[in-house]
């Protein structure tokens, strides 16, 4: 099976613009996850998604925001970018749950300027 | 909600030797815990993981303890070898129908092994 892909995997943004990532899960996976990584602030649980419903959600503001779709992909966005959303964003998917085996997609490096 | 601390912050032993890396948590109804090994530039990668109705698993030369009355769970690397050098991450979850079901990571453990 395909691995976890993650599009784009590179970004430079500007703030006060807004970003959108994509996550395709491991086909068969309808449990989707995304986390920020930063050397600061370590891995942090942004949300997770199954069945097209956001199942459990971070301590994050509200401009960070995401969506799946019937086929489980997954997208996140950012809006009104900030410095300090400068980060490494990961989604991981797993069969139906978060403690099901998570696999890790690559991550999208974002860099706000 | 769950707080998960990880000790050491960074760890280098000579090839051969053992390396023990320790996690706490704080919700004592936390039942599920992974392992992730993230090389640099890399994604992490699950290399073990352990339930709350199990006190140790071993996998080779990994292996993983848990006591949950301490509510610390720890990795076990026995034999190291240079591929080792990673950094570690632990992580604890809470069951699926509480509010805290996801994945809190610990502040990870730099793992360098000297040949």
């Amino acid at each position: 099976k395909a691995g976890v892909t993650q599009t784009p995997r590179y970004l430079i943004k500007t703030r006060g613009q807004q970003v959108t990532l994509s996550c395709s899960p491991i086909s068969g996976h309808r449990s989707v996850s995304w986390y920020q990584q930063t050397p600061g602030q370590g891995l942090q649980f942004l949300f997770e998604y199954f069945s097209e419903t956001q199942r459990n959600k971070g301590n994050f503001p509200g401009r960070f925001s995401g969506r799946q779709f019937s086929n489980s992909r997954s997208e996140m966005n950012v809006s009104t970018l900030e410095l300090g959303d400068s980060a490494l964003y990961l989604c991981a998917s797993s069969l139906n749950q978060v403690t099901d085996t998570q696999y890790f997609g690559p991550g999208t490096r974002l860099t706000v300027l | 909600g769950e707080n998960v601390e990880q000790h050491p912050s960074t760890l280098s032993v000579q090839e051969g030797d053992s390396a023990v890396i320790k996690c706490t948590y704080s919700d004592s109804a936390s039942n599920y815990f992974p392992w992730y090994k993230q090389e640099l530039g890399k994604r992490p990668q699950l290399i073990i993981d352990i339930r709350s109705n199990v006190g140790e698993k071993k996998d080779q030369r990994i292996a993983v303890t848990l006591n949950k009355t301490a509510k610390h769970f720890s990795l076990h690397i026995t034999e190291t070898q240079p591929e080792d050098s990673a950094v570690y991450f632990c992580a604890a979850s809470l069951p699926l129908k509480a509010a805290g079901n996801k994945l809190t990571f610990g502040g990870g453990t730099r793992v360098l092994v000297k040949p």
